[in-house]
């Protein structure tokens, strides 16, 4: 069976200071990856997908980036977070563009 | 991408069936429509999938008109546990990997 894993669950982090989140998919080859961002009381908001290695798609231009390295690993990143990077960020990978199943979210709060 | 378009909240109460109904005029010949479930500081989970007429699982039932234009969500006997945001997804496999939720419904049931 099929697994995703996102870590870590919460993190705090200053102004200014780096952010790296990393999620791996199990037991599926060759899936669409994605990243999403929920504000508060909001909906999702779709902020990257790759459809393969090396193959990313923005879709929000922001102070954000992200990378696919291995088939199965996507990772979100920033060199300096502001305060607006606070959120639910969720990860997660799909077989087609009519499913998508996710992680359990890592709660950021930049202070 | 077919956008979608959803109440912002509704309200039951236990026992009541819900109907959630989504609107998506600009469907495309090969999309599917997807629901999904979303509690709070968890992603969302899948619920039904359709393509036309009705789909039943254990959980809800989905019914599509022949002009597909719309869909409804069908929660039979809600209980609390089913307070939850509820998305509505069209996509097909054309769309290069994009999966985009809309602002979805908040369904509150009350005692």
């Amino acid at each position: 069976s099929q697994t995703i894993h996102q870590w870590p669950a919460t993190l705090v982090q200053p102004v200014g200071s780096p952010l790296s989140l990393e999620c791996t998919v199990e037991g599926t080859s060759n899936p669409n990856l994605y990243w999403y961002r929920q504000a508060a009381g909001r909906g999702l908001q779709l902020l990257f997908y790759s459809v393969g290695i090396g193959q990313i798609s923005s879709e929000v231009p922001q102070n954000l980036s992200a990378s696919r390295p291995q088939d199965r690993q996507f990772i979100l990143s920033s060199k300096k977070l502001l305060l607006s990077d606070s959120g639910f960020y969720l990860c997660a990978w799909g077989r087609s563009n009519t499913e998508a199943f996710f992680g359990q979210g890592t709660r950021l709060t930049v202070v | 991408l077919a956008k979608t378009t959803q109440p912002i909240s509704m309200d039951s109460y236990e026992g009541q069936e819900v109907n959630i109904t989504c609107s998506h005029n600009n469907i495309a010949t090969n999309d599917y429509i997807t629901w999904y479930q979303q509690f709070p500081s968890q992603g969302p989970r899948f619920i039904i999938q359709g393509y036309k007429t009705k789909v039943t699982n254990e959980v809800a039932s989905l019914f599509i008109p022949a002009d597909r234009k719309s869909s409804t969500l069908s929660l039979p006997r809600v209980s609390l546990s089913d307070t939850a945001v509820y998305y509505c997804l069209v996509g097909g496999d054309n769309q290069g990997g994009k999966l985009i939720f809309g602002q979805g419904t908040e369904l509150s049931v009350k005692p």
